[in-house]
């Protein structure tokens, strides 16, 4: 079974803070995706990667960046976190383009 | 763009019935196409996958799911359903053409003891 661990799992920030939400997966794959979940607009893709040191534009891209160091570990970065941005994030893992993804529990974000 | 559309917000079904969620994408080539499912304050897991060949695929827990090219449609279905399978399921589809993975704005399934 994949396994994908976020970090933290849940985060209470203030307006105007930087915030790093952290990703971390065994299994080797090659791309990795991050999601925002809200009532009402299902998932959306933030940032993806295809490996170590590349990332990539998702749909709703403004406001955040990725950082993808190693295979195993890519991050989320809000350099300045606004109210907005209060959501659950979720990572996930794909071997590639045209497989299943892998989930993390989630990480539940709030900025107040 | 392409699009998945699950047109049910909410399903609502007695435990012990069967079930059906619907999916449909738009997109004129050939899909990779997956159903997903997810438990409160979880991630989402797997259910099943469709890549290729007998277009009804089995999945976990009792659930399969049938792959109607002529309809776009990808809908799932269970015979019997427990009140444990209440959660939130989603629809996806990966087009072979820039292999885009897009996901259905999810179905919310409540049981009824």
């Amino acid at each position: 079974e994949a396994a994908v661990t976020q970090s933290p799992r849940n985060k209470v920030a203030v307006t105007g803070g930087k915030v790093t939400l952290s990703c971390n997966q065994t299994n080797n794959h090659n791309n990795m995706y991050w999601y925002r979940q809200d009532t009402g607009h299902g998932l959306r893709l933030i940032h993806y990667s295809y490996g170590a040191g590349s990332t990539e534009k998702g749909d709703i891209p403004d406001g955040y960046k990725a950082s993808r160091p190693s295979q195993e570990n890519f991050s989320l970065i809000l350099e300045l976190a606004t109210p907005s941005q209060t959501s659950v994030y979720f990572c996930a893992s794909g071997a590639s383009a045209n497989t299943e993804v892998f989930f993390g529990k989630g990480t539940r974000l709030t900025v107040v | 763009a392409q699009s998945v559309t699950q047109p049910d917000a909410r399903v609502t079904v007695s435990e012990g019935a069967s079930l059906q969620l619907r999916c449909k994408y738009s997109y004129s080539g050939t899909p990779y196409l997956f159903w997903y499912v997810q438990y409160p304050r979880q991630g989402l897991q797997l259910l099943l996958k469709y890549y290729s060949g007998d277009p009804v695929v089995q999945g976990v827990n009792g659930f399969e799911a049938e792959f109607i090219k002529s309809n776009s449609s990808f809908h799932l279905r269970k015979a019997s359903v427990h009140w444990s399978d209440s959660a939130v399921y989603f629809c996806a589809v990966i087009e072979d053409s820039n292999y885009q993975l897009i996901w259905g704005s999810g179905t919310k399934l409540i049981i009824k003891p």
